[in-house]
């Protein structure tokens, strides 16, 4: 069964605004994961967070954690047309951080 | 390093006929996966290996065989193929040193049972 469920589904912006996802999962976790899938191609991993931390920072990506809501959410700031992706959360379970699970994904599309 | 390969990228088969899917990884990895990926889901894993001679059921099992012989290939069987198992399928490999559990993907193999 999928643990993540990510929201919204789709979201479409323009270029330079800023993109929220959010994701929510059922059970306890040990970590949580961003993945960017390109149209057609293999999934590309964003970012890490573990489940001691609340936010976490890369380049324009910035994610928070909440384990009390078990929910994630990725913001991308100052978005490109480049950026247009799907975009994946996957939780590792306990006992195995590399046994990811995987949600159903926000498809972004960022229009120029 | 070519990083994780598959092969082939496409493929067409009649129900019933069987398969291998190849995936190889030239970074030592100890973790490899097989993961299949349907229309608006998200990634379901199939089989996983933590190293060779090592392998276990993911999700989504049915219908399909691993082995690990070797570090570097990690090959997914289709026993007898159903219009169900049409799906793209990746396989990703991660280390299993450190801390950083991320995992890389090779680009995929789309799969069409007729």
């Amino acid at each position: 069964s999928q643990q993540g469920e990510e929201d919204p589904q789709a979201l479409s912006i323009q270029e330079g605004e800023n993109a929220t996802m959010n994701c929510s999962y059922k059970t306890s976790i040990n970590n949580l994961q961003w993945y960017r899938q390109n149209s057609g191609r293999g999934l590309v991993h964003l970012i890490l967070i573990r489940s001691n931390e609340r936010e976490k920072h890369s380049g324009r990506l910035r994610v928070t954690l909440d384990t009390s809501k078990k929910s994630s959410s990725l913001l991308i700031t100052a978005s490109r047309a480049a950026d247009t992706a799907s975009y994946f959360c996957a939780t590792g379970e306990p006992g195995s951080n590399y046994k990811l699970t995987f949600g159903k994904g926000t498809l972004l599309t960022v229009n120029p | 390093n070519a990083g994780v390969t598959q092969t082939p990228k496409f493929q067409v088969l009649k129900t019933g006929q069987s398969m291998t899917l190849q995936c190889a990884q030239d970074m030592n990895h100890e973790y490899m996966s097989w993961y299949r990926q349907d229309p608006g889901m998200g990634l379901r894993l199939i089989h996983y290996s933590v190293g060779a001679g090592i392998t276990d059921q993911g999700e989504v099992p049915n219908g399909y065989n691993v082995s690990r012989s070797t570090t570097e290939d990690f090959p997914l069987r289709l026993l007898s193929a159903a219009p169900s198992q049409t799906s793209v399928y990746f396989c990703a490999s991660s280390p299993m040193t450190g801390s950083t559990y991320e995992q890389y993907f090779g680009p995929g193999t789309r799969l069409t049972v007729t």
